[in-house]
């Protein structure tokens, strides 16, 4: 069965700076995708970024990019010069790797602060 | 061009009483999921349709939760007989197909039972 791990609780980051949000995945599956949420305080999910398993370069969406190391099984987010608005639940997903399915294993999440 | 909707966004029951979760998905989308997220975990998968069919209920509870997905209509998640631990906030989400396509999720229900 996969799993994720998203090992930081909470973050705390100066604004405008970097941060690189953590997830492991283990799978035995070849075929996957792997997906970042944000979730806000209002808490709706907001679909960030997706990179699949077979995908030869990172994923990158505007200031989302995703570091994907595959050998070691880890696709942390990046988020390039953080803003206030960025503060909130982050949550990594893989979708599992049934065929023809969409069923999302969700991390436990990480808080992101951005102070000003 | 409206997102997945839910309704309601906020749902109180008492105890024993049911509760009836709305969820329509996005134009052109015919794959629903539903997730429950309890307070400070991520969300976890319980079931997933298609018009008038359950594909997957694997992560359904085995007694007084039902989804239906009518050929008209919003897909419906049923709690019978709420106890205080179904409170949870509730999500749905729809694909345009079983692919690599991205969920798009609603704004979730927040069901309290007291």
């Amino acid at each position: 069965a996969q799993k994720i791990t998203q090992t930081q609780p909470g973050m705390f980051v100066q604004e405008k700076e970097a941060v690189t949000l953590d997830c492991t995945y283990d799978t035995s599956d070849q075929s996957y995708g792997l997906f970042w949420y944000k979730q806000p305080s209002s808490g709706e999910m907001i679909f960030l970024i997706y990179q699949g398993s077979y995908d030869e370069q990172n994923a990158t969406e505007g200031r989302y990019s995703l570091n994907f190391q595959k050998a070691r099984k880890s696709a942390n987010l990046v988020i390039s010069a953080s803003q206030l608005g960025d503060s909130a639940m982050y949550f990594c997903a893989m979708r599992d790797g049934i065929q023809g399915a969409q069923k999302l294993v969700f991390g436990q999440g990480t808080r992101l602060t951005i102070n000003p | 061009n409206a997102g997945v909707m839910q309704n309601p966004r906020h749902l109180v029951r008492r105890r024993g009483q049911e509760a009836r979760l709305r969820c329509s998905p996005m134009k052109g989308h015919s794959h629903v999921y539903w997730y429950r997220q309890l307070p400070e975990e991520g969300l976890k998968f319980m079931v997933y349709l298609q018009k008038e069919n359950i594909i997957d209920e694997s992560g359904m509870p085995k007694e007084r939760f039902s989804a239906e997905f009518p050929k008209e209509g919003p897909s419906i998640l049923r709690i019978q007989q709420v106890v205080r631990g179904d409170s949870a906030a509730y999500f749905c989400a729809s694909s345009r197909d079983s692919n690599n396509s991205p969920l798009h999720f609603g704004n979730g229900t927040r069901l309290t039972v007291t």
